[in-house]
């Protein structure tokens, strides 16, 4: 069946630090991925999509590329902000028009 | 452009009592759908309408949770009778519908956190 890896958390980092958070997918056929974003006391947010290999997406400095080969599509973050702190959920669509399917979310802390 | 509202926002209930969400999706959004999100992990389909019609309500607890669409907008969904594992975050989002990827973005509500004592 179709699903989503993502890595545990919680993530602690300092403000300006490198940010990985790996991601794999299993599914059949050819799916749209996504990373959403969840601030304290907000909704869902889509942060950035990919729609079919080697797409990279990308957003407020945040980018994820669609890694057919290794089934991944990892966010990461040149220098992450205190303001970047959230919970990161990654997600794929099977095929157009139908449901999300998420993985488990990955709390991320950034300190000053 | 007004986003997906949905009310209410907080909601505490015995269990075996009833509970009803209201969510308004985006002007123009042909599809809706319902998410549950229990702490710790990621929002689960519930149930995916088509304007007025369900596509997809395979994860739906029908013996005690139902929804409806009427006149292809506005949506409630309904838990009767409550249990307490069904204390969660219930998203609603809205997508303009079948189409290119490109109108595949699902745009989410606040939700509704439900606690079932």
């Amino acid at each position: 069946g179709n699903s989503v890896t993502q890595m545990e958390g919680p993530v602690t980092l300092s403000e300006e630090a490198f940010l990985t958070i790996n991601c794999t997918y299993t599914a059949t056929g050819y799916p749209s991925l996504f990373w959403y974003v969840q601030y304290p006391g907000e909704g869902l947010q889509l942060l950035l999509k990919a729609t079919k290999a080697d797409d990279k997406g990308s957003n407020k400095g945040f980018e994820a590329t669609y890694r057919k080969e290794t089934t991944s599509f990892h966010l990461e973050k040149g220098s992450v902000q205190v303001s970047d702190s959230a919970v990161y959920f990654c997600a794929l669509t099977p095929q157009a028009g139908t449901a999300l399917i998420f993985g488990k979310g990955t709390t991320l802390s950034v300190s000053s | 452009e007004a986003g997906v509202a949905q009310s209410p926002r907080y909601k505490i209930i015995e269990k075996r009592q009833s509970v009803a969400f209201w969510c308004n999706p985006i002007s123009g959004h042909a599809t809706l759908y319902w998410y549950q999100q229990i702490l710790g992990q990621g929002p689960k389909l519930l149930i995916q309408f088509q304007n007025n019609g369900v596509v997809d309500d395979s994860q739906l607890p029908k013996d005690r949770f139902s929804a409806e669409r009427l006149k292809g907008v506005d949506s409630t969904l309904k838990i009767q009778p409550a249990k307490l594992e069904d204390s969660a975050v219930y998203l609603c989002a809205s997508s303009p519908g079948y189409g290119s990827r490109g109108t595949d973005t699902q745009y989410f509500g606040p939700g509704t956190r439900l606690t079932v004592l």
